[in-house]
């Protein structure tokens, strides 16, 4: 079974620029959740979705993030315009919405904001 | 509000002896999971173990297993034979125990395994 697939596996960008990282939840799962992890902050959730409908973005850093899930295999985080600040790695997971249910992680995406 | 606490900052072992990582954790919730996760240097999120905060058994999963203690607060993780693939950064993380759980993790412990 295919699990969480997030691309790019790495991105390199210059200051100003906009990124895009893009994530393909399990299929079936309806909850996705889209993480930051930085040695400062450690693993830190942005914002998920329950039936691509965001649920909590009060983790979003600000306006300069956004994220969409216009279908139910399909989600992305843009941040524009980027910053050497939001170097970190972007992890996507999704699950089931039901009681017990583990969130699986994807391999995420290391972005380097030059 | 939630609160996960994890004071090992590292933790060494030697191959095929048990080692404990600690978990403690803050919360107002009366039903609740808690989770550990593995994060090997190649950089993915492993799920190791769940544990409701109402299972009465502690959970189990080949060679991991979790000492629950609620009235502590405490969920430690227990690798039995660790070998040198256990050799990783660990994570303790919990969330509500309603249909989709936002999670709050830990600062995590890395465990280097010995031969």
């Amino acid at each position: 079974d295919a699990g969480v697939i997030q691309s790019p596996r790495h991105e390199v960008t210059e200051m100003g620029q906009e990124v895009t990282l893009r994530c393909k939840p399990i299929s079936g799962h309806n909850s996705l959740f889209w993480y930051r992890q930085t040695m400062m902050r450690g693993l830190e959730l942005l914002i998920y979705f329950n039936n691509n409908v965001p649920i909590d973005d009060s983790g979003m850093p600000e306006d300069r993030f956004s994220a969409k899930m216009p279908n139910a295999s399909f989600s992305t985080l843009k941040i524009q315009p980027s910053e050497p600040r939001d170097s970190a790695v972007y992890f996507c997971a999704s699950s089931l919405d039901r009681v017990r249910e583990t969130q699986y992680f994807g391999p995420g995406t290391r972005l380097l904001v030059l | 509000a939630q609160k996960i606490t994890q004071t090992q900052p590292g933790m060494f072992v030697q191959e095929k002896e048990a080692v404990t990582l600690d978990c403690t954790y803050d919360t107002s919730d009366q039903s609740y999971g808690l989770f550990w996760y593995k994060q090997p240097s190649s950089g993915e999120m492993i799920f190791l173990i769940y544990q409701g905060s109402y299972d009465e058994q502690n959970a189990t999963e080949g060679r991991y297993s979790l000492n629950f203690q609620k009235a502590r607060k405490s969920a430690n993780l227990v690798i039995s034979a660790s070998q040198l693939g256990d050799s990783a950064m660990y994570f303790c993380a919990m969330g509500r125990n309603t249909g989709f759980q936002k999670l709050v993790f830990g600062t995590g412990t890395r465990l280097l395994v010995s031969p």
